[in-house]
């Protein structure tokens, strides 16, 4: 069983600082890794997508990556009450095209 | 610019009943996925299709058909339903460049079995 882990939180953090949010997964022929974010009541939505070890940015978002330790991360510096929502962590295999999703972050930014 | 849509957004049913829950999109993508999401099992992978013809299983398909005749269709089925299907059901899709994989969803449909 390809397993993807995330803390389910809550995360609180007041607004202005920074939220991290972290991710393990078992499959070490994992390729692709993404983050979405996920409103009650709403579907997910995509909002960082990695590939390769290291750092991505995008805008307030910063998605880490390290194979070796097969662990992902999600930094939202500048965190804005607009941000809570939970965050879904993703993960596709070398097997083909399905997504391992875990079960997500809970995130609360508080004013 | 529709993107992907999914109807009916909210339907109820009685158990034994069969319900089609419908998935459209407007990308041209190839590849198109149905989840289903509960409290406590977070998204669980129905079926996907990798292709008009073309459709696999996921962790979940027991009690679930799906077919798609034409690419920018993706329906799923419940044959019987029952009330552990009552769920969330999300469409998904991608254009499945190797080694990419992003997925981008429908709104959903809330289903619920009496």
């Amino acid at each position: 069983q390809k397993e993807v882990e995330q803390n389910s939180g809550p995360l609180s953090v007041p607004e202005g600082a920074i939220a991290s949010l972290n991710c393990t997964y078992s499959d070490r022929g994992s390729q692709s890794f993404f983050w979405y974010r996920q409103y009650s009541g709403k579907s997910p939505e995509l909002i960082m997508s990695i590939y390769s070890n290291g750092d991505k940015e995008d805008g307030r978002f910063t998605a880490q990556l390290n194979k070796a330790s097969q662990y992902v991360s999600l930094l939202i510096r500048d965190s804005q009450p607009s941000d809570s929502a939970t965050y879904l962590c993703a993960v596709n295999g070398n097997s083909g095209y399905a997504l391992n999703f875990g079960k997500g972050t809970s995130l609360l930014v508080t004013p | 610019d529709a993107g992907i849509t999914q109807s009916p957004r909210y339907k109820i049913t009685e158990t034994g009943r069969q319900v089609t829950l419908m998935c459209h999109q407007t990308w041209s993508h190839s590849y198109m996925f149905w989840y289903r999401q509960d409290l406590g099992h977070g998204l669980r992978l129905i079926y996907y299709s990798a292709a008009a013809d073309i459709t696999d299983k996921g962790e979940v398909p027991d009690g679930y058909v799906v077919s798609r005749s034409k690419t920018e269709n993706f329906p799923l089925t419940l044959e019987s339903a029952t009330r552990s299907q009552t769920s969330v059901y999300f469409c998904a899709s991608s254009v499945g460049l190797a080694g990419v994989g992003e997925q981008f969803f429908g709104p959903g449909t809330r289903l619920t079995v009496l």
